[in-house]
């Protein structure tokens, strides 16, 4: 079974450049998650999907931030414009239920704004 | 506010020995703690899990220790071997009513083990 996929894994841009990360998660898995794991830090969740319908998204800042899961499969995370702080590592995951423990994260996007 | 703190960044120890990682918390909601074990370059991969209602949970070499009244849990490897050598982190959730938790995980701030040959 394929793991989540993530693409791209590496990603350079200069401030103020608009970045879109892409998330394919585990067949059949209904719920995504977006990440942001800065240096030195543990991953702090952005947006939970159930299917198409973002059921938490209290942590993305959404003046620049935007996120969408058309047909609540593939996922797409947008910053837009990227400041410097935006460095990081943006990890989706995905689960088939509801369960913590069933979340299976794919390997991230290491962004680095300049 | 760090609501799940691991303050050791960093561990070392002998193979073969007990490796011993501490997480604290502060959030009272928390009922449901889970360690996830992260390589370079890979995405954290669950470890070991233990609901609030218990204060041990073991699988094998791990074995996850939950004391609530110290809102303290802590993993052991035992005995702990090179391949263990990566980032460990400590995560906490609250469960929903009936029983199932939100899905929303608080990280700490990971433990890198190195385990010596």
């Amino acid at each position: 079974e394929a793991g989540v996929v993530q693409s791209p894994r590496y990603k350079i841009i200069e401030k103020k450049q608009p970045v879109a990360f892409w998330c394919n998660p585990i067949s059949g898995h209904n719920t995504l998650y977006w990440y942001r794991q800065n240096l030195g830090q543990g991953p702090e969740l952005l947006i939970r999907y159930e299917n198409e319908e973002a059921v938490d998204d209290s942590q993305l800042p959404k003046d620049r931030f935007s996120a969408e899961r058309l047909k609540g499969v593939d996922s797409t995370l947008k910053i837009q414009p990227a400041e410097l702080g935006d460095s990081a590592v943006y990890l989706c995951a995905s689960s088939s239920t509801w369960g913590v423990e069933t979340q299976y994260f794919g390997p991230g996007t290491r962004l680095l704004v300049l | 506010d760090q609501q799940v703190k691991q303050n050791s960044p960093s561990l070392s120890v002998q193979e073969g020995r007990i490796s011993i990682l501490n997480c604290d918390y502060t959030n009272s909601m928390f009922d449901y703690f889970l360690w996830y074990k992260k390589y370079p370059a890979e995405g954290p991969t669950f470890l070991i899990s233990i609901s609030s209602i218990k204060d041990k949970n073991e699988d094998g070499r791990f074995t996850v220790f939950l004391n609530k009244s110290a809102k303290h849990l802590s993993l052991h490897i035992v005995p702990s071997q090179p391949g263990d050598s990566a980032v460990y982190f400590c995560a906490a959730s609250e469960s929903s009513a009936g029983g199932t938790s939100y899905g929303k995980l608080t990280f700490g701030q990971g433990t890198i083990l190195t385990v010596h040959p």
